[in-house]
C-alpha cells in the first residue's frame, strides 16, 4: 500500500528558506507527486507537479520562491524568502498504478 | 481560467443520502480525470474517489466504497458524487478537483457536508 510520510510541523524565520520533505513508501523512487498549499481557513491550492528526476511544473501564479527537488524516495518543496502568507499546511499527493490516490499527512509551516 | 463550483451538500441524518455536483469550466472537461477529496474538521486531506475522463473507470477509498458513487456528464461539464448510508465520520468539506493524470492540478472551493442527528 502506497504511503506518503510528512513531518507534522516545520518552522523558519521570515525571509529565510525552508525545505519540506515527502517520503514515498517501499522505495517507490520513480513516482511523481504534487504539492499543495492550504492557508488557514482556505481551500487547498496546487503548487507543483514534481517528477522523480527533480523536474517540476508549477501551477498558475506560483512565485519563483517555490521550487521542488527529488532524491530517491524523497520529494522536497523548498520555499525561499519566506513571507508571512507562506504560513500554511503543505500536502503532497500521489497515486498508484491502480488509480488510487493518497495524500501525505501534511506539514504545518510556521513563519517566525 | 479553470473554475470548479460545487453545489449540494448540507446537513443530513446518519443513514441518509446527499448528492454533490461540481460545475466545471475553463478547460476541456471531457478530456480530464476528476477527483473528490474531503477534509474532516481539523484534519488533513483525504482522497475519496477518482473518475476517468470518459467515465468508464472509477476508483474509491476503502472508507466510502459501496456507499459513494462518482459519475460525470461530459455534455454538461458536471461531476457528481452520490453519497448514501452517510455516517458521522463522513462529515467534512468535500472538494471537487481536476486531476488530468491522477493528481490534482486545480481545486474547487469546497462544500460542507454535516452528518448529524
Amino acid at each position: 500500500q502506497l504511503v506518503l510520510t510528512q513531518s507534522p510541523s516545520a518552522s523558519a524565520s521570515l525571509g529565510a528558506s525552508v525545505k519540506l520533505t515527502c517520503t514515498l513508501s517501499n522505495g517507490q523512487n520513480n513516482f511523481v507527486i504534487t504539492w499543495h498549499q492550504q492557508q488557514p481557513e482556505k481551500g487547498p491550492r496546487y503548487l507543483m507537479k514534481l517528477n522523480s528526476d527533480g523536474s517540476h511544473t508549477k501551477g498558475d501564479g506560483i512565485p519563483d520562491r517555490f521550487s521542488g527537488s527529488s532524491s530517491g524516495a524523497e520529494r522536497f518543496l523548498t520555499i525561499s524568502g519566506l513571507q508571512s502568507e507562506d504560513e500554511a499546511d503543505y500536502y503532497c499527493q500521489t497515486w498508484d498504478t491502480g488509480g488510487y490516490g493518497v495524500f501525505g499527512g501534511g506539514t504545518k509551516l510556521t513563519v517566525l | 481560467q479553470v473554475q470548479l463550483v460545487e453545489s449540494g451538500g448540507g446537513v443530513v441524518q446518519p443513514g441518509g443520502s446527499l448528492r454533490l455536483s461540481c460545475a466545471a469550466s475553463g478547460f476541456t472537461f471531457r478530456s480530464s480525470g476528476m477527483q473528490w477529496v474531503r477534509q474532516a474538521p481539523g484534519k488533513g486531506l483525504e482522497w475519496v474517489t477518482f473518475i476517468r475522463y470518459d467515465g468508464n473507470a472509477q476508483f474509491y477509498a476503502d472508507s466510502v466504497k459501496g456507499r459513494f458513487t462518482v459519475s460525470r456528464d461530459n455534455s454538461k461539464n458536471t461531476l457528481y458524487l452520490q453519497m448514501n448510508s452517510l455516517r458521522a465520520e463522513d462529515t467534512a468539506i468535500y472538494y471537487c478537483a481536476k486531476a488530468p493524470a491522477g493528481s490534482v492540478d486545480y481545486w474547487g472551493q469546497g462544500r460542507l457536508v454535516t452528518v448529524s442527528s
